[in-house]
């Protein structure tokens, strides 16, 4: 069973606040992952990261921003929440590219 | 284009029907990965199988089944004698040397019920 966290599971705040969504893994995977994901629909990668310091961005262009200063912990945050923002976010890592990634229970945020 | 094609959005079944999901990946490399998983409707994705592209040996855990086609670039699923506990969301991925099997692509997933 993977050991990927994800805090908090589920968030409802307004418009134009920050928040920050927290991701954790005790497996010492290199590689994490940011996914978006409307209820049953297609993923998107908005970002990932190799390791410490490293941040690229996904496929899917985000206003979040990401940090890596640490192995296990890869946080999302949005500046000024919005409508648009409403989604399920999801996060993974994996040992290596080649390895299946794990996720984590993912963060279903509302902004109202 | 699309990366990975899963053209059945949803599938109703009975229980103990058997039931094939169907995934097509694009891929001009000739080393790749494939993966299959899991959502239930609590929202994890849950991994299921992951199949390099040199290996063409179907795989069988259980109640699943895969079938890895290179010449149809097919990678499909299939249950048997389905359970209620089957229902869930399916997606099938890809992973490409180019990427230095850094990214998954994804397909939009197939909707399975299962009805008792």
């Amino acid at each position: 069973e993977a050991d990927i966290y994800q805090t908090p599971r589920y968030l409802v705040i307004g418009t134009g606040k920050k928040i920050t969504l927290e991701c954790s893994q005790t497996m010492g995977h290199d590689k994490m992952y940011w996914y978006q994901q409307d209820p049953g629909m297609e993923l998107h990668l908005i970002h990932y990261s190799y390791g410490v310091n490293s941040t690229e961005k996904g496929d899917l262009s985000s206003e979040s921003t990401v940090s890596r200063i640490r192995t296990e912990h890869f946080p999302l945050t949005l500046e000024s929440a919005r409508p648009s923002h409403t989604s399920q976010y999801l996060c993974a890592s994996s040992e290596l590219g080649t390895s299946e990634q794990y996720f984590g229970p993912g963060t279903r945020l509302t902004v109202t | 284009a699309q990366k990975v094609t899963q053209a059945q959005t949803e599938i109703s079944v009975v229980e103990k029907e058997d039931v094939t999901l169907d995934c097509v990946y694009e891929t001009r490399d000739t080393t790749y990965y494939l993966f299959w998983y899991k959502q239930p409707p609590s929202g994890e994705l849950v991994f299921l199988i992951r199949r390099n592209s040199f290996d063409e040996q179907n795989e069988i855990s259980g109640r699943y089944s895969w079938n890895f086609q290179k010449s149809t670039s097919s990678f499909n699923f299939t249950i048997t004698a389905s359970q209620v506990v089957d229902s869930a969301v399916y997606f099938c991925a890809l992973s490409e040397a180019r990427d230095n099997f850094n990214k998954f692509y994804f397909g939009s997933g197939t909707k399975l019920n299962v009805k008792p």
